[in-house]
C-alpha cells in the first residue's frame, strides 16, 4: 500500500491553463504538506495543512490555492499556469505540526507548461 | 530554523560505510537534527533524526558531537542503491512549525 500517493504522475499543458494535483496520505497523519522542486533541484514548502486548517503559507503567488477536503488529502489547484510553475510537485504527510516529526513524501508530480 | 553546511559530493564503494558529516554550528538548545535523502526522481526518504544523543535504526546511526555543532550520518554497509543526495536539517521540535528547510545537499554515490 502506498503511504502518501499523488496523482497524476506526469502532467504537461499549455500556459494559461489550469490544472490540479491530488494528494492522498493512508497514514492516518493530521499534517501535509505541499513543497516545489525546481530544475535546480532545490525543494522548498509551499503550504501545510494541519486538521485541514492552513499553518503555512509561503509567498507562493495566489494562482496557487490548496484544498483540504479532509485531513486525508490536499489537492493543489493552479490557475493560469506559467512557464516557471515548470517543476516536480511533492505532497508530505506527518503525525503532526510540531518540528519532531518526521514527514513522509509522495513520488512527486512532474509539471512541464509549455 | 540554524543553518546545515555539507559536502557538495562524496563518493563510497559497495559494501562500506558512508559517513556523511554536516555542521550546524548555530543550532540551539531546541532543535533537532534531521536527515532525509532523496534518490533520483524520488521523493525525500526520512532516514533518523536525534537531539542529543547518538541515535540508530534500521537504516543508519547518526553521531552527533557532545556540542552539537556537528554531527555525521553513517551507513554502515552502503549499497548501490544508497546512491542519493542526502540532506541534513536541523529544526526545532515544538515551536517552529512543521517546514522542512532543504538546503544543497550532499551527493553520495555508492561504487561498485
Amino acid at each position: 500500500d502506498t503511504a502518501v500517493s499523488q496523482t497524476p504522475k506526469y502532467l504537461v499543458t499549455q500556459m494559461g491553463n489550469d490544472k490540479s494535483i491530488k494528494c492522498e496520505q493512508n497514514l492516518g497523519h493530521d499534517t501535509m504538506y505541499w513543497y516545489k522542486q525546481d530544475s535546480k533541484k532545490f525543494l522548498k514548502i509551499m503550504f501545510s495543512y494541519n486538521n485541514k486548517e492552513l499553518i503555512i503559507n509561503e509567498t507562493v503567488p495566489n494562482r496557487f490555492s490548496p484544498k483540504s477536503p479532509d485531513k486525508a488529502h490536499l489537492n493543489l489547484h493552479i490557475n493560469s499556469l506559467e512557464l516557471g510553475d515548470s517543476a516536480v510537485y511533492f505532497c508530505a504527510s506527518s503525525q503532526g505540526w510540531q518540528g519532531r516529526n518526521e514527514q513522509f513524501f509522495g513520488p512527486g508530480t512532474r509539471l512541464t507548461v509549455l | 530554523d540554524a543553518k546545515t553546511t555539507q559536502p557538495t559530493s562524496m563518493d563510497c564503494a559497495e559494501g562500506r560505510a558512508a559517513n556523511l558529516p554536516c555542521n550546524h554550528s548555530t543550532i540551539s538548545g531546541n532543535e533537532y537534527v534531521y536527515w532525509y535523502r532523496q534518490i533520483h526522481s524520488q521523493g525525500p526518504q526520512y532516514i533518523i533524526h536525534g537531539l542529543k544523543n547518538n541515535e540508530t535504526n534500521e537504516m543508519a546511526s547518526l553521531i552527533i558531537t557532545e556540542d552539537r555543532k556537528s554531527s555525521t550520518l553513517i551507513l554502515p554497509h552502503a549499497t548501490l542503491r544508497d546512491t542519493a543526495v542526502y540532506y541534513c536539517i536541523v529544526r526545532a521540535a515544538e515551536t517552529s512549525g512543521s517546514r522542512l528547510t532543504f538546503g544543497e545537499g550532499t551527493q553520495l554515490t555508492v561504487n561498485p
